[in-house]
């Protein structure tokens, strides 16, 4: 029972490098949502999907891209990194459409340095 | 602009103490509520959660929350805590009831418990 598998744990990058962190989740969960957390600000949303084939875009979206090809994988993009990108990553599903009957349930998070 | 307060960012106790985590939100209308807990070098994890009903709600490990409407508040309380109890709070609030897709969380309150 792997639940919310996020990948890799640990990333170095140099700035303007492209990047994808990768998620997955093997519960079938139609909701899933990539968060940043940083020191004093919480989790912040990034971008978030209902459903295979819908994105839309949460509280801190520059820079970021998403898609959603599967109900299973969630993939985010860093297209050029910038050091304002060092953080650690959430990915998170839920069962239901949106967040309002279910709970999400959390990866272990990346750990992401943009030098 | 609309967010989610939480006024103490780091509590330190001892066990047995009583423990009372504050959390305010600004938006109106009907609003979904949740608290998460991240233990060191865990992933998040749901606490407890009120949707409708009965204002004071419990959740595992002895904790409850009271959402106080007319205060905007649902604050996190535990009469006796554990060291074990040490970790990082998190509340959080969907928006309204029309719109649950995202998940708005506050920058977490850090919990030290001494033996």
């Amino acid at each position: 029972n792997a639940g919310v598998t996020q990948t890799p744990k640990f990333q170095v990058l140099k700035t303007g490098q492209s990047m994808t962190l990768q998620c997955a989740q093997d519960m079938n969960h139609e909701y899933m949502s990539w968060y940043r957390q940083d020191p004093g600000m919480g989790l912040r949303l990034i971008h978030y999907s209902v459903g295979a084939g819908i994105t839309d875009q949460g509280e801190v979206p520059n820079g970021y891209n998403v898609s959603r090809s599967t109900t299973e994988d969630f993939p985010l993009r860093l297209l050029s990194a910038a050091p304002s990108q060092t953080s650690v990553y959430f990915c998170a599903s839920s069962p239901d459409w949106g967040v309002s009957t279910g709970e999400l349930f959390f990866g272990e998070g990346s750990r992401l340095t943009v030098l | 602009a609309q967010s989610v307060s939480q006024h103490n960012h780091h509590v330190i106790l001892s066990e047995a103490a009583s423990l009372e985590l504050g959390c305010n939100y600004s938006y109106g209308g009907t609003v979904n509520l949740f608290w998460y807990v991240q233990y060191p070098g865990q992933h998040l994890q749901l606490l407890l959660k009120y949707f409708s009903g009965d204002p004071l709600v419990k959740g595992i490990k002895g904790f409850e929350a009271e959402f106080i409407k007319s205060k905007f508040s649902f604050n996190l309380r535990k009469p006796s805590v554990q060291w074990s109890d040490t970790a990082e709070y998190f509340c959080a609030v969907t928006p309204s009831l029309y719109n649950t897709d995202k998940l708005i969380f506050g920058t977490g309150t850090r919990l030290q418990v001494f033996p």
